[in-house]
């Protein structure tokens, strides 16, 4: 089965809020995580990216945290967007010191903002 | 600066065809990989290339077939199609560093075979 997965599937958010994203993962040997962002008809954008010896990182209105004692990511988009609505994958590269080598995706939450 | 384009961006095939999907990579990226997306599932990766070379190999069986070419490029073959072949083939292009480490992989829009 999946390893790397999302807490639920569907994540529904007033325009403005804060909108927070979970997944977990299983392999204690991944050492770099990504989301990814897919809108209907289009592939996969990325959006941030983390390596294991790290547990925080930012962008532009999004934090990636990763907490590797309890193997879980997540995803933080702050004053959340209507153009944010999308599907939202995390994936990780199992094979350490890999890279983005062969990524493993979960099954994706899809975003929805409520106006 | 183009991105990662992908042809075509559709395709009907019926079962026991043949199909090959070609890929170009974003500039200054040597590295391609494969994933296969069904409706609704995360992608799944099929195979990466570098150096003309199939490099990683994900769960998929020896119908799924690839190429690189030397200016980078890739075509993805799969033979004896199936109904459970259609899918969005997604293609991913990086930059692969001394040591073998592959830097972030930006996919391409797809293409979406339907296998009647």
């Amino acid at each position: 089965g999946e390893s790397v997965g999302l807490h639920l599937p569907t994540l529904s958010v007033q325009e403005g809020d804060n909108s927070i994203i979970n997944c977990a993962y299983s392999n204690s040997a991944s050492d770099y995580f990504i989301w990814y962002k897919q809108e209907s008809g289009k592939g996969p954008q990325f959006i941030i990216d983390i390596r294991s010896n790290m547990d925080k990182r930012q962008g532009q209105r999004v934090t990636v945290l990763l907490n590797k004692t309890v193997k879980h990511l997540s995803l933080q988009i702050a004053a959340t967007q209507p153009g944010d609505s999308a599907v939202y994958f995390c994936a990780e590269n199992r094979r350490s010191g890999g890279g983005a080598d062969g990524l493993t995706f979960g099954k994706g939450t899809h975003l929805i903002i409520q106006p | 600066d183009a991105g990662v384009t992908q042809s075509p961006t559709h395709l009907i095939k019926t079962r026991g065809q043949q199909v090959t999907l070609r890929c170009s990579p974003k500039s200054g990226h040597d590295t391609v990989s494969w994933y296969q997306q069904a409706l609704g599932q995360g992608p799944q990766f099929i195979f990466q290339y570098y150096e003309e070379e199939e490099r990683q190999r994900g769960n998929f069986p020896d119908r799924f077939s690839g190429h690189q070419f030397p200016n980078y490029s890739s075509e993805l073959n799969v033979n004896a199609l199936l109904l459970g072949d259609s899918a969005l083939y997604l293609c991913a292009s990086s930059f692969r560093r001394s040591g073998g480490y592959t830097d972030t992989q930006y996919f391409g829009p797809g293409t979406r075979l339907t296998v009647l």
